[in-house]
């Protein structure tokens, strides 16, 4: 079946520092690639749609200079979060839409496992 | 904008018992899907169900099905014959055609021994 892996799980971090979380496709190509953060027992917020080779579509709200999205290739996607800050602890979770898997009229679409961060 | 709302914050049934979850959501588009989905502890978020809004019939999976009423703009999740597996928080969500999906809050649900 269709795997999105997440690297790292879970990482700590000073306040002021960089992070990148990876979204991977394991074994199926993604041109588009979703990214959503949710706070604790809240729901998932989307940020931003990443498209391999293009500048990601933020949501509104969202601060683009602040969370980097960078879609270099079929089968990875990568969020930076600049500058961190501990409002910016979250879990942060990707999904990636198989770009030739059709179900019905719309490409099928898989979570990957999260990214919890905590900024100290 | 699309909104999806959740009025349930938590609910529980007992086990071999049916569970109603409800949501109705906004929207002015005529072409969108709907889902369910299922986040157990794991924070995996697992597709339970999905409803092509195009389609009248109401879609099933094993124990699960919806009952979709699109005028109403509803979209509720019933799930038979409860398993303790089933304890786990659960997402009504709407996609566009761009394949963006749209959240509501979450519905706890626990299934009681």
């Amino acid at each position: 079946g269709a795997v999105v892996s997440q690297h790292p799980s879970w990482v700590i971090c000073k306040s002021g520092t960089s992070v990148k979380i990876e979204c991977r496709s394991l074994d199926f190509q993604a041109t588009t690639m979703f990214w959503y953060r949710q706070f604790p027992k809240q729901s998932l917020m989307l940020m931003a749609t990443s498209n391999e080779g293009s500048k990601a579509t933020y949501e509104q709200g969202v601060e683009k200079d602040k969370f980097l999205i960078n879609h270099a290739s079929l089968t990875l996607s990568t969020l930076t979060v600049t500058s961190a800050h501990p409002e910016d602890s979250s879990f942060y979770i990707c999904s990636a839409r198989d770009s030739w898997r059709e179900v019905s009229s719309y490409n099928e679409q898989f979570f990957g496992p999260g990214t919890r961060l905590t900024v100290l | 904008a699309q909104t999806v709302t959740q009025s349930q914050p938590e609910m529980s049934v007992q086990e071999a018992e049916t569970v109603t979850l409800s949501c109705t959501y906004d929207t002015s588009e005529n072409n969108y899907y709907l889902f369910w989905y299922k986040q157990p502890p794991s924070r995996q978020m697992i597709l339970v169900i999905r409803q092509e809004a195009y389609k009248q019939q109401n879609a099933t999976e094993n124990r699960f099905s919806v009952n979709f009423q699109k005028a109403a703009k509803s979209f509720s999740l019933k799930i038979s014959d409860s398993q303790l597996g089933d304890t786990a928080m659960y997402f009504c969500a709407f996609m566009r055609a761009g394949n963006q999906f749209y959240f509501g809050t979450g519905t706890s649900l626990t299934v009681i021994p």
